[in-house]
């Protein structure tokens, strides 16, 4: 199975913000990697999908790169809005699996 | 407009059995792999099982194999989850989702396994 290493698994951050997510994979993904935010009591929402491709009607201050093994998510400029749990995900093999999520918190 | 709607959560005994229904509207479902993903209360995601537009192609997460099985019926526009022998383990919210990206997600059925 593809181990997803997230980091960091906290984050306390302010408004205006600029905040950065990393992920690592055991093993090579190409470019199959998600990222998701959830908020308490809600489903997760996608953001990126493709490590860099912006899903529609989500805000252009979020982005992600990457490829292979490595990846990155940022948030260029925090909003209230932004404060939740964000998970990456690997869609490249089954099974399919999640990094163990990072929780944005206001500083 | 894509809805995805679980069904079918509940409190059931350790060695019981439930199963899962997810109804899909405003997308053409028998175009997309179907996913259950869930989330134990406190904790992170799990994928749990797949399945593709024409159910030829079925995949479990370790978890589940040998005692959950995904099903689909394109005509009615609905997934599903046969989960038998239940643990406690096993108590979560249970999501459908679309697609290998996960691209919309239901608002969850809560399965909560104990005596």
């Amino acid at each position: 199975d593809i181990q997803m290493t997230q980091s960091p698994s906290s984050l306390s951050a302010s408004v205006g913000e600029r905040v950065t997510i990393t992920c690592q994979a055991s093993q090579d993904i190409r470019n199959y990697l998600n990222w998701f935010q959830q908020k308490p009591g809600k489903a997760p929402k996608l953001l990126i999908y493709g490590a860099s491709n912006l899903e529609t009607g989500v805000p252009s201050r979020f982005s992600g790169s990457g490829s292979g093994t490595d990846f990155t998510f940022t948030i260029s400029s925090l909003q209230p809005e932004d404060f939740a749990t964000y998970y990456c995900h690997q869609y490249d093999n089954v099974p399919y699996t999640f990094g163990q999520g990072t929780k944005l918190e206001i500083k | 407009e894509v809805q995805l709607v679980e069904s079918g959560g509940g409190l059931v005994n350790p060695g019981g059995s439930l199963r899962l229904s997810c109804a899909v509207s405003g997308f053409t479902s028998s175009r997309y792999s179907m996913n259950w993903v869930r989330q134990a209360p406190g904790k992170g995601l799990e994928w749990v099982s797949s399945i593709s537009s024409d159910s030829s192609n079925i995949n479990y997460a370790d978890s589940a194999k040998g005692r959950f099985t995904i099903s689909r019926d394109n005509a009615k526009n609905s997934l599903y989850l046969q989960m038998n022998s239940l643990r406690d383990e096993d108590t979560a919210v249970y999501y459908c989702a679309r697609d290998g990206r996960l691209d919309y997600w239901g608002q969850g059925t809560l399965v909560t396994v104990s005596s």
